[in-house]
């Protein structure tokens, strides 16, 4: 079956680069569906981030678009999230996921914490 | 793009219906038949339980349906278990391949 695993630092520093990778077991990313990162705050709701479709176009919330970057390696069958110039306001979980138009699978999701 | 509006909680009793509201507007919930609903458990990645406005993926009790009308859609739990109570968050495409979500609804289960 189709699984998601997101991997990366969970402590980032202000103003720095906060970098994610989803590894997907089971289903090749080439062949189809959207791919794509949605996270959420400590005790608040879920905010949908980004997401990239098998060929490679790429589509932003845009409140965020001016700082990310979701980018794949098909090879190693995995993508990739880059925000930039992260804030205290950045911390969340992070999760990557395989979206139709809904959301069928999500990773277990990681702490990303941004702080000195 | 703004957030679709849940109420923040809802509660019933074991056995009663409960329905959450997820409003939105002609862009996102009211334009597409793209509503799906997720319930999430503390420190769990959410589960859908409704996609497409009303359509339950396998294994998804039949308690748990799904509706729309205008920019409002529903998901409404009957029967209700001590098990439902969870989070729940609604989600709707908002065209140009952008996704939006609901504040979220926590149900207590009485």
């Amino acid at each position: 079956q189709v699984q998601l695993q997101e991997s990366g630092p969970g402590l980032v520093k202000p103003s720095e680069t906060l970098s994610l990778t989803c590894t997907v077991s089971g289903y090749s990313i080439s062949s189809g569906y959207y791919w794509g990162w949605i996270r959420q705050p400590p005790g608040k709701g879920l905010e949908w981030i980004g997401s990239m479709y098998h060929s490679g176009s790429t589509y932003y919330n845009p409140s965020l678009k001016s700082r990310v970057t979701i980018s794949v390696d098909r090879p190693k069958n995995q993508f990739s999230l880059r925000l930039s110039s992260v804030t205290a306001a950045d911390t969340a979980v992070y999760y990557c996921a395989r979206l139709n138009y809904d959301i069928g699978y999500w990773g277990q999701g990681t702490l990303v914490t941004v702080s000195s | 793009q703004s957030a679709l509006t849940q109420p923040r909680s809802v509660s019933g009793s074991p056995g009663q219906s409960v329905t959450i509201s997820c409003t939105g507007s002609s862009s996102d919930v009211g334009g597409y038949n793209y509503v799906s609903w997720y319930q999430q458990y503390p420190g769990k990645a959410p589960k859908l339980m409704i996609y497409d406005v009303s359509k339950r993926p396998s294994g998804v009790p039949d308690r748990f349906s799904g509706s729309k009308s205008g920019n409002t859609a529903s998901l409404t739990i009957s029967g209700l278990q001590a098990e439902d109570e969870a989070d729940y968050y609604c989600c709707s495409y908002a065209g140009s391949y952008t996704w939006v979500f609901g504040g979220g609804t926590k149900l207590t289960v009485l």
